[in-house]
């Protein structure tokens, strides 16, 4: 139950196209969603979050979309650029600052 | 900020010594947070502390890995003796008590032992 389920592994999308990334909780206590992501030599950066009271969370071309009936979201990266090429790992947690549990992370590749 | 400072940056060692990681959080952080990154695992907690205390070790993958937080700006990893199997990247993050949002990482520690 505490396990968060991210899909797909991997990811090729053409540059100028959508990318998108699912995940998927059971434990119905988790109240903050984040996603971050790493870049190759790099820690993983917080890219965008959100909590279960809104269904959508939109900063620039990364939108998170949440369905807390599903006990799903995800990451949908519009107008994909090679520079958006990373790792990216949802995780879910109860607060901001409690242990997060991590997806198991998707590399994706924007080709040109 | 300098945000999380880990070092050393890279660190090759021999099996059976003792290795040292260590991690400077982000001022009024309180809580720090020990990960390893590997290919085959992904990301790892192995331990966190909140206001230096630690709360949850249960990651720590067994008694040779021991971790120390002895005051708020500064934090150990420390494995003795080291094995080849804890190669890995090592990452520390830290965060604040709301509202300071998320988990900010250092750059990491690559650990290869030899």
């Amino acid at each position: 139950q505490q396990q968060v389920k991210q899909s797909p592994q991997s990811l090729i999308v053409q540059k100028g196209g959508i990318s998108i990334i699912n995940c998927a909780y059971e434990n119905t206590a988790f109240d903050y969603f984040p996603w971050y992501q790493q870049f190759p030599g790099k820690g993983p950066a917080l890219l965008i979050a959100i909590r279960p009271d809104v269904s959508e969370k939109k900063e620039g071309r990364f939108t998170i979309s949440f369905n807390k009936s599903a006990k799903q979201f995800s990451l949908h990266i519009m107008d994909s650029q090679p520079g958006d090429s990373a790792t990216y790992f949802c995780a879910a947690s109860r607060g901001s600052n409690y242990q997060l549990i991590w997806g198991a992370g998707t590399k994706l590749i924007i080709k040109p | 900020d300098a945000g999380v400072i880990q070092s050393p940056r890279h660190e090759v060692t021999e099996m059976g010594q003792e290795v040292t990681l260590r991690c400077k959080p982000i001022s009024g952080h309180n809580s720090l947070f020990w990960y390893r990154q590997t290919m085959m695992r992904g990301l790892e907690l192995l331990i966190y502390f909140n206001n230096n205390v630690p709360i949850d070790d249960s990651g720590m993958p067994e008694d040779r890995f021991s971790a120390k937080m002895p005051n708020a700006s500064f934090s150990t990893l420390k494995i003795q003796p080291s094995e080849p199997r804890d190669s890995a990247v090592y990452f520390c993050a830290s965060t604040g008590p709301p509202p300071l949002w998320g988990y900010t990482f250092g750059s990491g520690t690559r650990l290869t032992v030899v």
